[in-house]
């Protein structure tokens, strides 16, 4: 069956490091790839996509890799801040759809202490 | 622009009773999609939309329905509430389509007793 899934542990991260989630996924060809920040109460903000033939994408602070043989993603943040807690999601949109559908992980709670 | 807004922020209903979850954007975008958030299960799609009455289901649809008789607006309506559906609900926009980067709005809190 078709399955995205992410560390549903929390990552405890000392402040100054880099944090590093992962996005695994099984059965699914993804066109794309999309990272979203989700802060308590409050809707996910998107932060990055990535391309199936794309390897690596980076803005500012953030990097995102995607392995399509591994099936998996990797989110980095550099640098650390204690601002940087939050949930992060990652989301896949199949190619084999009409690209209408995402498919969200679960989330990985960060949290970066001082 | 304000945005995806979503009213209202928290809501309790009883068994039953039916209600429409309101959201509305301003950034002229095509598409707009509900989901439905519960813990350690994600964001699950409900219905979507590609555009004005145009409308589709998701992955979770039973139990509530749509509509979008204008680019601005897509109601959420809970049909007759069962404590199942207890759960934070957002509604999102995107320019085009479901590849596009999301807006979301800030959710509405529902409980269903």
């Amino acid at each position: 069956s078709q399955k995205i899934e992410q560390n549903s542990e929390a990552l405890n991260i000392q402040e100054g490091k880099t944090a590093t989630l992962t996005c695994n996924y099984t059965n699914y060809s993804p066109a794309y790839l999309q990272w979203y920040r989700q802060d308590p109460g409050r809707g996910p903000v998107f932060l990055l996509l990535i391309r199936e033939n794309e390897k690596e994408k980076r803005k500012e602070r953030l990097k995102v890799t995607f392995d399509t043989t591994l099936k998996q993603s990797l989110f980095h943040i550099t640098a650390s801040q204690p601002a940087d807690s939050a949930t992060y999601l990652c989301a896949l949109v199949p190619s084999y759809s009409s690209a209408s559908k995402i498919i969200f992980g679960s989330g990985t709670r960060l949290s970066i202490r001082p | 622009n304000a945005g995806v807004t979503q009213t209202p922020k928290f809501q309790v209903l009883k068994t039953g009773q039916s209600m429409t979850l309101q959201c509305a954007q301003d950034m002229n975008h095509e598409y707009m999609s509900w989901y439905r958030q519960d813990p350690g299960m994600g964001l699950r799609l409900i219905h979507y939309s590609v555009g004005a009455g145009i409308t589709d289901q998701g992955e979770v649809p039973n139990g509530y329905n749509v509509s979008r008789s204008t680019t601005e607006d897509f109601p959420l309506r809970l049909l007759s509430a069962a404590p199942s559906q207890t759960s934070v609900y957002f509604c999102a926009s995107s320019y085009l389509t479901g590849r596009d980067e999301q807006y979301f709005g800030p959710g509405t809190r529902l409980t269903v007793t």
